[in-house]
């Protein structure tokens, strides 16, 4: 158990909706980390944020938003889904900003129909 | 552009042998090259990492061998067991200016059979 803690676990949704994940890192880490994996594109860095400011963009669609919270948790929000979108989702974290030594999540396994 | 590529895409190693999973990269401004280890069902598990000015470090049964005029690493896994069937992915993290990113290899998937 890496300490970090997504839900849900698995969520099944519609073309066109909306659907917020919930990463809490693990306790001391001020890095949170957000990856898409998928089998045509595999891991994809999405974005970091460090102690809640947006620290990294990698490829992170317009439709995708993410923030950090004051207790450290964070949130991806991913609109007007797509069937494309369908994909498993980590979240990882770290002490430090500089990408080191990142702990992922179990992930959020999204379905889109 | 796949900046890191992995081979091979999958591995079939008798329980006791050596695995060995092979990356290379074509950019000079990687400065850190963990490996990760991913079971069904699971979040990516870093295994061991190693810095490009250091040409191998061992971790237990976990080895990476680095050479860095080659600009290629690899993973060996010594007396493999049935535990360790499992994907590896390799990765490099990127930094430019104040930004990084974590790129992963497409992964490898290891069966040890027992």
């Amino acid at each position: 158990d890496s300490g970090v803690t997504q839900t849900p676990k698995h969520l099944i949704t519609a073309t066109g909706q909306r659907v917020t994940l919930r990463c809490s890192p693990r306790s001391g880490d001020l890095s949170v980390y957000w990856y898409q994996q998928s089998l045509d594109q595999g891991l994809q860095f999405l974005i970091q944020y460090y102690n809640g400011e947006e620290r990294a963009k990698g490829n992170i669609l317009e439709r995708f938003s993410a923030q950090q919270f004051p207790d450290l948790h964070s949130e991806l929000n991913l609109s007007s889904l797509e069937l494309g979108d369908s994909a498993l989702y980590f979240c990882a974290s770290s002490v430090g900003a500089g990408f080191y030594e990142q702990y992922f999540g179990p992930g959020t396994r999204l379905t889109v129909t | 552009q796949q900046q890191v590529k992995q081979s091979p895409q999958s591995l079939i190693v008798q329980k006791g042998g050596i695995s060995i999973i092979n990356c290379a990269y074509e950019n000079t401004a990687f400065d850190y090259f963990p490996w990760y280890q991913q079971f069904p069902g699971k979040g990516p598990a870093l295994l061991i990492a190693i810095r490009p000015d250091v040409s191998e470090k061992k971790e237990g049964r976990f080895t990476i061998s680095f050479n860095k005029s080659a600009k290629q690493f690899s993973l060996h896994i010594m007396d493999s067991q049935p535990g360790d069937s499992a994907t590896y992915f390799c990765a490099a993290i990127e930094y430019g200016g104040s930004q990084g990113n974590l790129i992963f290899g497409k992964g490898t998937k290891l069966s040890v059979k027992p």
